[in-house]
């Protein structure tokens, strides 16, 4: 059992629509990232998120992290084919641990 | 341009061949990260080390050890490869501190034993 659960596992969607990927656990983080992977590629930082309920944008991309601080989520509005990847969250279960723990994964598709 | 190389793309290797998958950073780093990566597992960490000659236990250290010579490399190493070790290995570098700094990723190397 994984200790960050994503949802969906895939998505295939139009480009121009909206939506939500998922992170969820029962267990609390110190920080939450999410990481963005291409083809042939490592996963790529794209934020991190330190505050239960704090919400940061990354223009067309919205991050939450939940008040508890367990969950987080991830909108893209207008989603465009370049936002095709994996997206996976990664969280520490302890502030300073060197350590991530990464979830399962949500592969992207946006189809022109 | 911050850099993470693995020596390897693609491998293929037979049962029972020692295997060692090499990783270089030139960030000066303190953590190094060893994950292999299956599809709807996600990223498993293998091991890390946060400092030359340390080395900590992740998530699935079974049948892997590890390396750390230098500050710049870290090695992971397959003693004796088996069918269930095929996978994508990605290695990782980052500051002390865990969750508040970035983990920079090489680009991988996938493994198939044979």
């Amino acid at each position: 059992t994984q200790l960050l659960e994503q949802s969906p596992q895939f998505l295939s969607i139009q480009e121009g629509e909206n939506l939500t990927v998922y992170c969820n656990s029962s267990s609390v983080f110190s920080s939450l990232q999410w990481y963005r992977q291409e083809p042939g590629e490592g996963p790529v930082l794209l934020v991190t998120v330190v505050t239960g309920g704090e919400v940061k944008k990354l223009k067309r991309l919205t991050f939450q992290f939940g008040d508890a601080r367990k969950d987080s989520s991830l909108h893209i509005t207008a989603a465009q084919p370049g936002d095709t990847g994996l997206y996976l969250c990664a969280g520490d279960l302890r502030a300073g641990a060197n350590n991530l723990f990464f979830g399962t994964g949500t592969r992207l598709t946006v189809i022109p | 341009d911050v850099k993470v190389t693995q020596s390897s793309r693609y491998l293929v290797k037979r049962t029972g061949e020692k295997v060692f998958l090499e990783c270089v950073q030139d960030m000066d780093h303190e953590n190094m990260f060893w994950y292999r990566q299956d599809p709807g597992l996600g990223l498993r960490l293998i091991y890390f080390s946060y400092d030359v000659k340390m080395k900590e236990k992740g998530d699935i250290p079974e049948g892997y050890s590890v390396s750390r010579e230098k500050k710049e490399r870290f090695s992971l190493i397959l003693e004796s490869a088996s069918t269930n070790q095929t996978s994508m290995y990605l290695c990782a570098s980052s500051l002390l501190g865990g969750g508040l700094y970035e983990q920079y990723f090489g680009p991988g190397t996938r493994l198939t034993v044979t």
